[in-house]
């Protein structure tokens, strides 16, 4: 099993609509998560961390649940500009504190 | 905000050559790089982990002395790729943080590498 696992999509969306995707992980220790922002071959950028009691940045909504070790990233009022690849980014909590990233979901807003 | 400069942008060599990428960081001392790739489509993958004036620790399965890993100063790793082929093809990233943590990650810009 991976340790960060997120279906690839791509995730097809409607300018407007709402479009909500998950992302697991295996290692019950990891500490902290993150939902990073990829474009095509350009560097990850921090969209959000995901605190405990989920969290809303604009019409960015993330979740966790550590319960059945997973996290979530939703995207309101979807805008062409959302386009890209959403990372999901966990801390494994070992020593040297390692990010691990998932495999990326990709989204796809249309007219 | 904090700024890691990575360069060069892209770069095609021919195999057997090497190729060196530098990663700076800009307005901060970055105690703590890492070196990542990327495949088409795939997630980015840890290469190593380098702490100023000491040996890059390798994750499994990567080749150390095929990927030189330098980090002699705080602002300024150096990711060698030596005796380049065409499986070296990918996109490299390098990442900084100067938080102990290691939560506050910076990225530099990536490395599109084509070996022919």
């Amino acid at each position: 099993r991976k340790e960060v696992e997120q279906d690839p999509g791509p995730f097809n969306v409607p300018e407007g609509a709402t479009v909500a995707f998950n992302c697991t992980y295996s290692n019950s220790a990891s500490q902290s998560f993150f939902w990073y922002r990829q474009d095509c071959r350009k560097e990850p950028k921090l969209l959000m961390s995901v605190y405990s009691s989920g969290n809303e940045d604009g019409r960015f909504t993330a979740q966790l649940n550590r319960a059945s070790q997973y996290i979530s990233l939703l995207i309101r009022d979807s805008k062409l500009s959302d386009s890209a690849t959403y990372l999901c980014v966990v801390n494994k909590g070992a020593a040297g504190n390692k990010l691990t990233f998932g495999g990326g979901t990709r989204v796809l807003v249309k007219p | 905000g904090a700024v890691v400069s990575q360069h060069p942008s892209r770069v095609i060599c021919k195999s057997g050559t090497s190729v060196k990428i530098e990663c700076r960081s800009l307005d901060f001392q970055a105690t703590t790089m890492f070196w990542y790739r990327q495949f088409p489509k795939k997630s980015l993958m840890l290469m190593a982990t380098s702490n100023e004036g000491s040996k890059a620790t390798y994750e499994q399965g990567v080749e150390k002395d095929k990927f030189l890993i330098n980090h002699a100063s705080l602002t300024l790793s150096t990711l060698t790729v030596t005796s380049a082929h065409p499986e070296d093809s990918s996109f490299y990233i390098c990442s900084a943080t100067d938080d102990l943590s290691n939560e506050k990650l910076f990225f530099g810009s990536g490395t599109q590498l084509s070996v022919l």
